[in-house]
C-alpha cells in the first residue's frame, strides 16, 4: 500500500503570493489532518477533514484553508504568504474504520514552504 | 489546554544501553498517546499507539507506558543502535484525530 503522498516536497514564495499544497491519504483512509511544523512552535494542528467535511480546526488565522475531495486528496490553501509562514507542513491520514490501529495517524514527507 | 512536555530535549547514549524517554501532560482526559520518530528532514513515522484503557504497547525493542492519573508517558528503548538516533516526539489524542504534541527529544546513539 503506498503511503501519504505531499506534493509539492518544497517550495519558495514571496510575501503577499499564495499557495496551495495537495495530500493524497493511505487508500481507504478517509481523515486527513494538516500539521504545520516550525523551530520556534513545533507541531501544530491545523485541520482536520472527514468525508469532505471539516471537523476540527486549530489555532491558525483564517488565511489558512483546506477541502477535501470525495476521493479523500485534501489541498490546503494559504493566502497572502507572511515570513513567519515558512514551516514544514505535514498531513497525516487515519482510517478510522475499527480495530485497534484506527486512529494511528500515518504522516506524509511533508512540504517545506520558504516565505521570502 | 493540553500541554504536552518532553524532557531532556537532547540525549546522548552509547551504543547498547537501554534508555527512556519521557512525556507529561497536563489533562489526563486523553483519548489515546502515540509516540512517533522524525528523522531530520522528513515526516513522522508512527512508532507506538496507546489506548486511554491500556497500560502499555511494545513492539520490538520499544515498549511504551501510560499512566493517566499522573499525566505521564515513557518509551523505553533496548539495547540502542546508531539506527535509532533520530527526534522522538509524544503526541496526545483528544479523540476528534486532532493531535498535541510535544517539543521532542532529540536522541543521538554514540557507536
Amino acid at each position: 500500500k503506498a503511503g501519504v503522498t505531499q506534493t509539492p516536497r518544497y517550495l519558495i514564495k514571496t510575501r503577499g503570493q499564495q499557495v496551495t499544497l495537495s495530500c493524497s491519504p493511505i487508500s481507504g483512509h478517509r481523515s486527513v489532518s494538516w500539521y504545520q511544523q516550525t523551530p520556534g512552535q513545533g507541531l501544530q494542528f491545523l485541520f482536520e477533514y472527514f468525508s469532505e467535511t471539516q471537523r476540527n480546526k486549530g489555532n491558525f488565522p483564517g488565511r489558512f484553508s483546506g477541502r477535501q475531495f470525495s476521493n479523500s486528496r485534501s489541498e490546503m490553501n494559504v493566502s497572502t504568504l507572511e515570513l513567519g509562514d515558512s514551516a514544514l507542513y505535514l498531513c497525516a491520514s487515519s482510517s478510522l474504520a475499527g480495530g485497534p490501529n484506527k486512529n494511528i495517524q500515518y504522516f506524509g514527507a511533508g512540504t517545506r514552504l520558504s516565505v521570502l | 489546554k493540553q500541554e504536552v512536555t518532553q524532557i531532556p530535549a537532547a540525549l546522548s547514549v552509547p551504543e547498547g544501553e537501554n534508555l527512556v524517554l519521557n512525556c507529561s501532560f497536563t489533562d489526563s482526559a486523553i483519548y489515546n498517546l502515540q509516540w512517533f520518530r522524525q528523522d531530520p528532514g522528513k515526516g513522522l513515522t508512527s512508532l507506538l499507539l496507546i489506548q486511554s484503557s491500556q497500560r502499555e504497547q511494545t513492539s520490538g525493542r520499544l515498549n511504551a507506558s501510560l499512566d493517566k492519573s499522573s499525566g505521564r508517558s515513557t518509551l523505553y528503548i533496548a539495547a540502542s543502535q546508531p539506527g535509532d538516533s533520530a527526534t522522538y516526539l509524544c503526541a496526545v489524542g483528544g479523540g476528534n484525530e486532532k493531535l498535541t504534541f510535544g517539543t521532542g527529544t532529540r536522541l543521538t546513539i554514540i557507536p
